[in-house]
């Protein structure tokens, strides 16, 4: 079956670069979360959409935004990069209309240098 | 805002015995659902089990159960014959009935389960 899939997988970054992270999530699925997990921690929301429309907002800084996409693929931009960004990013989707467990990815592992 | 607590930061089993996982959450709403995943060294995020909160019959996968306790908030996760591949960090989470809106995924810290031969 079809999974959530995140590139890339893995990136590296100088301070103040811009990243994009990419995520498309499983057909027919309408929901897309962005989680931040930084070492040892436990995932953070940053931000989700459903129907291609922002539904929540969690800790996401401002240096970072994200939009869903027509095809409900999502992107995570994040601009001016800080070492303390280093973190793994996921992506994950559900269906609301069904069922209700969201879904993640592999995730990306971004390292900020 | 709802509230996550797992209070056994690591936990132990030896190969083929039973251990349990704590996890208690604080919400003001009636609906809801309780998962949890499983994360191991790779870092992929495994959902284990899910529980609906007007559901009363504990959910049950394989050698994974729950005992929902929802009067007293409470959700823990027991595997039985357990395995080395068990061997992970495990995250208790909440997600809001609602849809449309706010449903994002609220973790605890985690617990992190190491399996003994």
């Amino acid at each position: 079956a079809a999974g959530v899939i995140q590139s890339p997988r893995h990136l590296i970054k100088e301070k103040r670069e811009t990243a994009t992270l990419k995520c498309y999530p499983i057909p027919r699925h309408d929901t897309v979360y962005w989680y931040q997990q930084g070492p040892g921690q436990d995932p953070q929301f940053l931000i989700s959409f459903y129907e291609k429309m922002q539904s929540d907002k969690g800790s996401i800084p401002d240096r970072f935004s994200a939009q869903q996409f027509s095809d409900y693929h999502s992107e995570l931009n994040m601009s001016s990069l800080e070492l303390g960004d280093s973190a793994l990013y996921f992506c994950a989707s559900s269906f609301q209309g069904g069922v209700t467990e969201a879904f993640f990815g592999q995730g990306t592992r971004l390292t900020v240098v | 805002a709802q509230t996550v607590t797992q209070s056994q930061p690591e936990m132990s089993v030896q190969e083929a015995e039973t251990v349990t996982l704590s996890c208690t959450y604080d919400t003001s709403e009636s609906d809801y659902y309780l998962f949890w995943y499983k994360q191991p060294p790779s870092r992929q995020m495994i959902l284990v089990i899910r529980q609906e909160a007007y559901k009363q019959q504990n959910a049950t996968e394989n050698r994974f159960s729950v005992n929902f306790q929802k009067a007293a908030k409470s959700f823990s996760l027991k595997i039985s014959d357990s395995q080395l591949g068990d061997a992970a960090m495990y995250f208790c989470a909440y997600r809001t009935w609602a849809q449309g809106g706010s449903e994002k995924l609220v973790f605890g810290k985690g617990t992190k389960l190491t399996v003994n031969p």
